[in-house]
């Protein structure tokens, strides 16, 4: 079954104890993004991800890292949570730059920084 | 700065009933629009994928049309049914983007039995 699952679904974690979010798809898609959604600003954009080892900034990319070192997997990485990054966080992948494609996401993470 | 909105926030209707979701967008240089559909627990669906060419695509009891100059996009429901009930999410893909979707905060659906 395609899908993109995202490793875990709920977290929470103290302030500063770095984390990290797995995100993995087996479709063999090039891009991949991750995206957080707030109550009252909906889903804003991360980082992206256009294939391996490329990677740019999205709208809110303060206090996150992501890498790309094989196509399947686009981990998010939090080295020092904070409480304003209390979210939930969706993975996204397309088959390329989803100018044409539906863009397929995973179930969600909802991550507390207390 | 491209900005999604969709009205009404929320929505409840009586089974049955068709309806029908609004999206609007601020700028009309966009490649294409997607409807999505958001349960809780579950993520985000892809429901409709309109090209910026086109004027609707359909899928089942769902019917999404796109009016680019205008900015505006409708989501037709038709006989809606208690499993609809779900949250609608806009998003349009900027032309000037690199694959960021902006989406608009969705509208809450509701169908009574």
């Amino acid at each position: 079954e395609a899908q993109v699952t995202q490793n875990p679904r709920y977290l929470i974690t103290v302030t500063g104890k770095k984390l990290t979010v797995t995100c993995s798809q087996n479709m063999n898609h090039e891009y991949m993004s991750w995206y957080r959604q707030d109550p009252g600003l909906g889903l804003r954009q991360i980082y992206y991800s256009m294939n391996v080892e490329v990677t740019d900034k999205g709208d809110v990319p303060e206090g996150y890292k992501v890498s790309r070192k094989e196509k399947r997997n686009f981990p998010l990485i939090l080295e020092s949570p904070s409480p304003n990054q209390t979210s939930l966080y969706f993975c996204a992948s397309s088959l390329n730059r989803p100018i044409s494609q539906k863009a397929f996401f995973g179930q969600g993470t909802r991550l507390t920084v207390v | 700065k491209q900005e999604v909105t969709q009205i009404p926030a929320a929505l409840s209707v009586p089974e049955g009933e068709n309806l029908v979701l609004n999206c609007s967008f601020t700028d009309s240089a966009i490649y294409n629009l997607q409807w999505f559909r958001q349960d809780p627990g579950k993520g985000l669906t892809s429901l409709l994928l309109i090209q910026s060419s086109q004027r609707e695509q359909t899928s089942g009891r769902l019917n999404a049309s796109l009016d680019k100059s205008s900015g505006r996009s409708t989501l037709y429901i038709a006989a809606s049914q208690p499993g609809d009930s779900a949250t609608y999410l806009c998003a349009v893909l900027d032309g000037g983007s690199q694959g960021n979707l902006i989406f608009g905060k969705g509208t809450k659906l509701s169908v009574k039995p």
